[in-house]
């Protein structure tokens, strides 16, 4: 059975770096044609896509983010992360790491608060 | 980016009554490479991450009880629960990953009447 569990601080002030990281048991990260997504979703709001990585290293990320967001895979670690720079209180939300495009498999969620 | 729309937003149905929802998107999410929708549906509880019920617009992933269906092809979909149960109160979401970035409709939010 996989699991992913999500890591990193739950605050952050602005203007810095949100680093998250994604660690995935019960199955190899480098295993299989998979990506491997981040997802947020504002307090009280719906899912927002973030990005991913695929199986070749190629990553994707949404445009709504001006070029912010880099995720990054270490296979030895079996862990994939997420650093969103320059955050702003607009960014306080959960944040979801997840296999897959069309994710089968979800981590529990992080809150990452931004303020000072 | 491919806007999915979904109605309605709020549904509230009698137990063991249909409950339907829509999802549109702005654009075709027809693969012609192997035919396929790509759009999925996702459950979500309080509290909890989304639950992938349903990919490819009408494949069940493993698990998820058969009175959850999806239908439809290129642009319009549903999802339909055949005879709503307590449990599946949440918030439903329909997402297309068909071109990046992959993106969600606004959900629809299922209670019990």
């Amino acid at each position: 059975q996989v699991q992913l569990q999500e890591s990193g601080p739950g605050l952050v002030k602005p203007s810095q770096t949100l680093s998250l990281t994604c660690t995935v048991s019960g199955g190899s990260i480098s295993s299989g044609f998979y990506s491997w997504t981040w997802i947020r979703q504002h307090p009280g709001k719906g899912l927002e896509w973030i990005g991913y990585i695929n199986y070749s290293g190629s990553t994707y990320y949404s445009p709504s983010l001006k070029s912010r967001a880099t995720i990054s895979v270490d296979m030895s670690k079996n862990q994939f992360s997420l650093k969103l720079t320059s955050v702003t209180a607009a960014d306080t939300a959960v944040y979801y790491c997840a296999r897959g495009g069309a994710p089968d498999y979800w981590g529990q969620g992080t809150l990452v608060t931004v303020s000072s | 980016d491919i806007v999915m729309t979904q109605s309605p937003d709020s549904l509230a149905v009698s137990l063991g009554e249909r409950a339907t929802i829509n999802c549109k998107s702005s654009q075709s999410v027809l693969s012609s490479s192997n035919n396929k929708n790509n759009l999925a549906w996702y459950q979500q509880k309080p509290g909890q991450p989304p639950n992938l019920l349903i990919y490819w617009a009408s494949t069940r992933e493993s698990g998820v009880p058969d009175r959850f269906s999806g239908s439809g092809s290129g642009t319009d979909f549903t999802l339909t629960i055949s005879s709503l149960q307590a449990e599946d109160v949440a918030v439903y979401y329909c997402q297309q990953y068909y071109s990046t970035p992959f993106t969600f409709g606004q959900g629809t939010r299922l209670d019990i009447k």
